[in-house]
């Protein structure tokens, strides 16, 4: 158990809505790591925040936004979803980032749009 | 650009050894050497990094050559359950999130 909880486990939706999925850091990590996982495109960073702000962006689209609460917990909202949004969504999380600082992933969000 | 070249797969037989392979014949002299694994569809799973020195955690080891292009991971004992993709990444200043490549698939062998 890595410490970084993902909730929903599993989300089905149709094409056109929008979802949310959350992220719970490892106590006392201040910054969270989104990324997409889908058969065809490997691992893909999508954004990072760091003590509520963001910090580094991916290939993240416009139909995508992301947020970090005062209590550092994460949100990922997808809209006007496609079928091909379909995949695994991760979250990691780390104590400050920094390039010397390992991160810590949850078991995912596998999102099946239909 | 993941700026790291693993072979695509390898085998191993539970027991022995395991010697992931890592070529990162550009890397500069504030990148950090990152392995993690993925276990199926679980989340990654970090390894080990490091920097220049060689590292040991309880998990594996990590040989980095002295001029720093290339690295080893190695599983001292690998059992059925280290079968997995396991990725190498470079991590420097300006490159705060980890880049993934295809990494390399270990298969352990029974």
């Amino acid at each position: 158990d890595s410490g970084v909880t993902q909730t929903p486990k599993h989300l089905i939706t149709a094409t056109g809505q929008r979802v949310t999925l959350r992220c719970s850091p490892r106590s006392g990590d201040l910054s969270v790591y989104w990324y997409q996982q889908s058969l065809d495109q490997g691992l893909q960073f999508l954004i990072q925040y760091y003590n509520g702000e963001e910090r580094a962006k991916g290939n993240i689209l416009e139909r995508f936004s992301a947020q970090q609460f005062p209590d550092l917990h994460s949100e990922l909202n997808l809209s006007s979803l496609e079928l091909g949004d379909s995949a695994l969504y991760f979250c990691a999380s780390s104590t400050t980032g920094g390039m010397n600082t390992e991160a810590f992933f949850g078991q995912g969000t596998r999102l099946t749009v239909v | 650009d993941a700026k790291t070249t693993q072979p695509p797969s390898m085998d191993c037989a539970e027991g022995r050894a395991a010697n992931l392979p890592c070529n990162h014949s550009t890397i500069s002299g504030n990148e950090y050497v990152y392995w993690y694994r993925q276990i199926h569809s679980q989340g990654p799973q970090y390894i080990i990094h490091g920097l220049k020195n060689n590292e040991t955690n309880e998990m594996a080891s990590l040989i980095i050559t002295e001029d720093r292009k290339s690295s080893t991971l190695i599983l001292p004992h690998a059992t059925l359950r280290d079968t997995a993709v396991y990725y190498c990444i470079r991590r420097g200043a300006g490159s705060y999130q980890l880049t993934f490549g295809k990494g390399t698939k270990l298969s352990v062998i029974p």
